[in-house]
């Protein structure tokens, strides 16, 4: 059975101050790793898809890293806009494009 | 259409009361999930349909619980006799092929069920 686990589950951060969101996931034949992130009242929204360990990508203040048992979403710079829930989630080789979800980490950038 | 679309937004229902959840997927989009968000917690997996096969319904909770989707497009997801512990955002998503991995999955803004 496909596992994700999210940490932390709540994260404060001043704005300017980096840090980075955790990952950690147990998955048969790992297809594919997702971030999303989640406003109040939306939808997830993609962020981000990995495939393999080693493998990184950017986008803005955002940057996704993968390893074998986990994956990082570091924030750079963070602003008050970056405030949401980040979701990780993995689609394994057993699982049929089903995705498996974190619990998510919920992101709160002070001005 | 351009996004996922569900309707409606906001349901608010009597315990014991039956429902139905809509979700319009995006266009061309051969596979539908659904998701459902209890506060608190993560994203659980319900039901999910790809193409003309046989939908994977191993997410379902009870048998209260059935969805199904005409003509390859448009999906409703029936809850009967609705309790208190149904109440949670449904979240429906589509993707390009059932190896979602490789083509992404778009989720609509969900369904918010209160059962009261």
């Amino acid at each position: 059975e496909d596992q994700v686990t999210q940490s932390p589950e709540a994260l404060r951060l001043q704005e300017g101050e980096s840090s980075s969101l955790n990952c950690s996931y147990t998955v048969s034949g790992l297809r594919g790793l997702f971030w999303y992130r989640q406003d109040p009242g939306k939808g997830p929204e993609f962020l981000f898809t990995l495939y393999s360990a080693g493998e990184e990508k950017e986008k803005e203040r955002l940057k996704a890293t993968l390893t074998k048992k986990e994956s990082f979403l570091h924030i750079t710079a963070p602003k008050p806009e970056d405030s949401a829930t980040y979701l990780c989630a993995v689609v394994g080789g057993t699982s049929y494009g089903k995705l498996t979800f974190g619990q998510g980490t919920i992101l709160t950038v002070h001005p | 259409g351009a996004g996922v679309s569900q309707s409606p937004s906001n349901k608010v229902t009597e315990k014991g009361k039956d429902v139905e959840l809509r979700c319009d997927p995006i266009s061309g989009h051969t596979a539908l999930y659904w998701y459902r968000q209890s506060l608190g917690q993560g994203l659980e997996f319900l039901i999910y349909f790809q193409g003309n096969s046989a939908p994977d319904k191993s997410g379902l909770p009870s048998d209260r619980f059935s969805a199904e989707r005409t003509g390859g497009s448009v999906s409703t997801l029936t809850i009967q006799r609705t309790q208190q512990e149904d109440s949670a955002v449904y979240l429906c998503a589509s993707s390009l092929g059932r190896a979602g991995a490789n083509y992404g999955y778009t989720f609509g803004s969900g369904t918010r069920l209160t059962v009261v």
